[in-house]
Parts: C-alpha cells; sequence; structure tokens
C-alpha cells in the first residue's frame, strides 16, 4: 500500500464545476497535510494545508480532513481554465526530518 | 508565503561534467532544505534531506557519491551532480522548511537538467 494515494485522473470538468480531487494516507500518526498545484513544467505551489478535521476554506479552495478515515479532499468551486494542472495531496510523516511524503498527483482538466 | 529561489533554472552539459545547483531560502531561515527530482509525468521523488551545519540524509538508492550535497548556511543549500549521465537528465527541485506555529515547505522553481 502505498503512503499516499491519489487518483491520477484525468479528471474533467466543465467551467464553472466544483471539482473534487481526494486523497488517502495510510500512516495514522500524521498531522499535517498539504495540497499543492503543479502546471506543466513547474514546480508545485503550496495552496492549502489543513491540519485538524474539519473543512477549511480560502477562496474558491476547501479542504477537507477526515483522520478516522485518513481522507483528504480539495474542492475547487466555479473551476476555471486556468486551474487546468496536477494537484499533489502531501501528508508530513512524522519524527526525523519530518519528511513530506508526496501522492502520484491528480490531472485536473477544466475545459471552457 | 515564503520565497525559494534555484539557480540556475536551466542547464545543458556534456557528459561527464559535474554541474551545481543552488537553491536559496530568500526570506526566512531555513535549516532544513529537501531534494527531489521529477521525470516526465512522474511524481516527485525525495533524493535527500540537506541540513545546515551536518551531512545530508539520503535516500535509499540515492547515491551520495553522486548527488554532493552542501548546507553551508541558513539559507543555501547546493546539489551537485558529479560526473553526470544522459539518465540523470531531469527536473530537480528542492524545497526548504520554514517554521512558525506550523511548519510548511516551500518549493523553488526547479533546474532542468540536460545531459548530452
Amino acid at each position: 500500500q502505498k503512503e499516499v494515494e491519489q487518483n491520477s485522473g484525468p479528471l474533467s470538468v466543465p467551467e464553472g464545476a466544483i471539482a473534487s480531487l481526494n486523497c488517502t494516507y495510510s500512516d495514522r500518526g500524521s498531522q499535517s497535510f498539504f495540497w499543492y498545484r503543479q502546471y506543466s513544467g513547474k514546480s508545485p505551489e503550496l495552496i492549502m494545508s489543513i491540519y485538524s478535521n474539519g473543512d477549511k476554506e480560502d477562496g474558491r479552495f476547501t479542504a477537507q480532513l477526515n483522520k478516522a478515515s485518513q481522507y483528504v479532499s480539495l474542492l475547487i468551486r466555479d473551476s476555471q481554465p486556468s486551474d487546468s494542472a496536477t494537484y499533489l495531496c502531501a501528508v508530513l510523516r512524522p519524527g526525523g526530518y519530518n519528511k513530506l511524503i508526496f501522492g502520484a498527483g491528480t490531472r485536473l482538466a477544466v475545459h471552457p | 508565503g515564503a520565497v525559494v529561489s534555484q539557480h540556475p533554472s536551466r542547464v545543458i552539459c556534456k557528459s561527464g561534467t559535474s554541474v551545481k545547483i543552488e537553491c536559496r531560502s530568500l526570506d526566512f531561515q531555513a535549516t532544513t532544505m529537501f531534494w527531489y527530482r521529477q521525470f516526465p509525468k512522474k511524481s516527485l521523488m525525495l533524493m535527500a534531506t540537506s541540513n545546515e551545519g551536518s551531512k545530508a540524509t539520503y535516500e535509499q538508492g540515492v547515491e551520495k557519491d553522486k548527488f554532493l550535497i552542501n548546507h553551508a548556511s541558513l539559507t543555501l543549500s547546493t546539489l551537485t551532480v558529479t560526473s553526470a549521465h544522459p539518465e540523470d537528465s531531469s527536473f530537480y527541485i528542492c524545497s526548504a522548511r520554514k517554521f512558525g506555529p506550523r511548519e510548511t515547505q516551500y518549493f523553488g522553481p526547479g533546474t532542468r537538467l540536460l545531459v548530452l
């Protein structure tokens, strides 16, 4: 079992719709969770972090965390073509130097 | 947010040469930085953890004599790809750990290496 799992996609949504990206993780001791966006040929950009169960909203983005289910999600409201990118879920592995463990990423395509 | 820079952004070199990549945290001190590589359409692969003032910690399967890491100051880590070969061609990305109420990592823009 991979430490962080994501559906590779592509996830295709029409412009203006809600895009829902999901991620599961295996280490129950994890406390910090992140969503990064990566455009083709570019490095990852941090868009959301979440540490407590529930929802966290920032503009059009909402991160959801359920530690009991070991599940993290990212909702993008009013999706725009500029949101088309690969979204990486990352979990901070506790202990030592606190490494970020990445999922393989979900490719999102927002079509006009 | 926080700003992390990398230099160079792109490098082309001949097989057998060494290439140095710099990673700088511009507006915060980073005792720990990380080096990743990414092949096309693949996820990030952590290569090593760079610690200021001490030896880097390499992930399993990463040759420490091939990928030399130096973290000489709180804002600078360097990765040197020694005797580069075409299979070393990749996208190398660093990140810097920023401490605060919550720890967060910020990525540099990446360095694209092409070894001919």
